[in-house]
């Protein structure tokens, strides 16, 4: 069976410090792997990764992908209150790029 | 533009009644989902369209739940007699294509069985 677990699945830390948020796949036909913030609602996209190796990198955060050992991790450098939210990870497989997601990671960032 | 519209926002039915949850996706989007997410857990899959294609029905939990797709637009989620662990939030999600495309989601519909 297909699944994708994170790690942790909660998190509090204070301003300015550094995270790394982790996720690991078992999927049959790997295609991509997606991370999203959610705050309240909507899932918003961050990064998707497709090659191993290749960090991604949007301001304070970044991410990479290993193929070789199924996992994933994201970055946040210089954390701010505004980071607080649900980390999702989740990856895309068969031909279909149905997204199976992990159970997320809370992260609060104390003033 | 717009982004996925979802409604209701927020519905509260009885157990054993139908409910019905629609979403718009962006236009132009030819790829569908909708998702379950019970409170504190992951994106639950439900079931995916793809334009003419027939759709990935594998994650419906049961035969209460059914999905429709008009015109390659519009979706609407069904759910027959309803049942309290049905109490969830449902998102929909659409993108330009299939295959790992980012997907663009709704704010979704609040669903509280009592």
């Amino acid at each position: 069976e297909d699944k994708v677990v994170q790690s942790p699945l909660s998190l509090v830390v204070h301003e300015g410090d550094t995270v790394t948020l982790n996720c690991s796949y078992e999927v049959t036909n790997f295609r991509s792997l997606l991370w999203y913030k959610q705050e309240k609602k909507a899932p918003t996209f961050l990064f998707m990764l497709t090659s191993s190796g290749i960090e991604k990198k949007s301001g304070r955060l970044s991410s990479i992908l290993d193929k070789k050992e199924l996992f994933s991790i994201l970055n946040i450098t210089a954390t701010q209150t505004g980071d607080s939210a649900v980390y999702l990870c989740a990856v895309a497989s068969g031909n279909t790029g149905k997204l199976i997601f992990g159970q997320g990671t809370t992260l609060q960032v104390k003033p | 533009g717009a982004g996925v519209s979802q409604s209701p926002s927020n519905k509260v039915t009885e157990k054993g009644k139908d409910v019905e949850l629609r979403c718009d996706p962006i236009s132009g989007h030819t790829a569908l989902y909708w998702y379950r997410q019970r409170l504190g857990q992951g994106l639950e899959f439900l079931i995916y369209f793809q334009g003419n294609s027939a759709p990935d029905k594998s994650g419906l939990p049961s035969d209460r739940f059914s999905a429709e797709r008009t015109g390659g637009s519009v979706s609407t989620l069904t759910i027959q007699r309803t049942q309290q662990e049905d109490s969830a939030v449902y998102l929909c999600a659409s993108s330009p294509q299939s295959g790992g495309s980012p997907l663009h989601f709704g704010n979704g519909t609040r669903l509280t069985v009592t």
